[in-house]
């Protein structure tokens, strides 16, 4: 079936510091992928999306591409603030297999030091 | 407007207790989605429809957990006969049209603990 790898947790970055979030992917059919970002005591949220290779999404400083050769959907911010702190998963959506569901990652868990 | 809402925000129930989790989607939204978040992990799909119909239920853990949507708005998950490991947060979410790549909004959830 269809799944989705995040690298695990947590990550402690200083202010100004470059994140990396690295996402792998499985999927039968052609998914759309998606990073989704909970902050402290809130509900989840879209961050960004791309729906075919080589699409880039982008977001608050934020941005994914959509590798195809390589399964991935890395997440990448130049210069992250202690604002950005909260958890981070990664998401497909594969159509093909007849659902509109998302299937998720475990989370990365995000915390910026000032 | 409103986004999406859930109620109860917190339930404590006893085993064997059965429970009701409401979720209003946001207005016009056509497609419902029902989510299970264990503690430290992501959430895993449980059920959608759109409209009222229940088009996919294949992440139901098990025959006591039920969900409908009869007029195709509001939505309540019952789980019959709670257990211990039913203990999580449910997470419902809504999107527009029902179509491919569409955004889904999520409420910020019911959490359950079962003892």
């Amino acid at each position: 079936g269809d799944s989705v790898t995040q690298m695990e947790g947590p990550v402690t970055l200083s202010e100004e510091a470059f994140l990396t979030i690295n996402c792998t992917y499985t999927a039968t059919g052609y998914p759309s992928l998606f990073w989704y970002v909970q902050y402290p005591g809130e509900g989840l949220q879209l961050l960004l999306k791309a729906t075919k290779a080589d699409d880039k999404g982008s977001n608050k400083g934020f941005e994914a591409t959509y590798r195809k050769e390589t399964t991935s959907f890395h997440l990448e911010k130049g210069s992250v603030q202690v604002s950005d702190s909260a958890v981070y998963f990664c998401a497909l959506q594969d159509i093909q297999g007849g659902s509109e569901k998302l299937v998720f990652g475990k989370g990365t868990k995000l915390t910026v030091n000032p | 407007g409103a986004g999406v809402s859930q109620s109860p925000r917190y339930k404590v129930a006893k085993r064997g207790q059965d429970v009701a989790l409401r979720c209003d989607p946001i207005s016009g939204h056509v497609s419902l989605f029902w989510y299970q978040q264990a503690l430290g992990q992501g959430p895993e799909f449980l059920t959608y429809f759109q409209n009222e119909a229940q088009l996919d239920k294949s992440g139901l853990p098990s025959d006591r957990f039920f969900a409908e949507r009869p007029e195709g708005s509001v939505s309540t998950l019952k789980i019959q006969r709670t257990q211990q490991e039913d203990s999580a947060v449910y997470l419902c979410a809504s999107s527009f049209k029902g179509q491919a790549q569409e955004t889904q909004y999520f409420g910020p959830g019911t959490r359950l603990l079962v003892l």
